[in-house]
């Protein structure tokens, strides 16, 4: 079965670094996500991407992050200047397009990646 | 706007014993309903959903969720848990529009640990 794959596993970062966390969505799903889950807290939105844009994005998505499609496989979180409130767990999560074109409802989540930031 | 809350924060059980996980939720528009499971050091896998039709929605490893919405819960239950089903249980909703699912917003979880 087809499933979302992220990369690294884990990353360690010094504050004021750029990160980039890479993800492979399911290859027909044209729909994109990233969340981040704070240790020990809820599981939060950052921002949505369809058709090369940024559909929706939450108040945490500030100047500091972007996302990109750089080619046909790969969706990427960029974090430019790290701080230490950014060490998380980010998830990625795609879907597939529903026959009238929205977005359909289960999205499926990669495995995540640990970023520490020292 | 969507909100959820998770009425408990950690559910203990014994093996065998039922259990019960709360979730309320609230939103001014249609939403999807759904419970994620997350094992330890592990992402996020989708336990069940409600979109739409029979109130009561079977999951995978015997769980069900029974969806009311004139009490805006979606509670989810399990007759009889296993070891194996100790991890943090994550209810969510996905508000739509004219089919569309939107962004997910979950809820702060409930860690249920099973005991022997």
């Amino acid at each position: 079965e087809p499933e979302v794959t992220q990369t690294p596993s884990h990353q360690v970062t010094q504050m004021g670094q750029e990160v980039i966390l890479r993800c492979v969505p399911i290859s027909n799903h044209l729909y994109f996500y990233w969340y981040r889950q704070i240790l020990g807290q809820k599981v939060e939105f950052l921002v949505s991407f369809y058709n090369n844009e940024i559909s929706e994005k939450s108040e945490i998505f500030d100047d500091q992050f972007s996302v990109e499609r750089p080619d046909g496989s790969n969706f990427t979180l960029k974090i430019r200047s790290t701080k230490l409130e950014d060490s998380a767990m980010y998830f990625c999560a795609s879907t597939r397009p529903t026959l009238y074109g929205g977005a359909e409802d289960t999205q499926y989540f990669g495995p995540g990646t640990r970023l520490t930031v020292l | 706007a969507q909100s959820v809350t998770q009425l408990d924060s950690q559910v203990p059980v014994f093996e065998e014993a039922p259990v019960e996980l709360r979730c309320n939720y609230s939103s001014s528009v249609s939403v999807y309903l759904f419970w994620y499971v997350q094992y330890p050091n592990q992402g996020l896998q989708l336990l069940l959903k409600y979109l739409s039709g029979s109130t009561l929605v079977k999951g995978i490893n015997g769980f069900e969720a029974e969806f009311n919405k004139s009490q805006t819960s979606f509670h989810l239950r399990k007759p009889s848990v296993h070891i194996s089903d100790t991890a943090e249980y994550f209810c969510a909703v996905s508000a739509t529009f004219y089919s569309s699912a939107s962004k997910i917003i979950f809820g702060s979880g409930t860690r249920l640990s099973i005991r022997p």
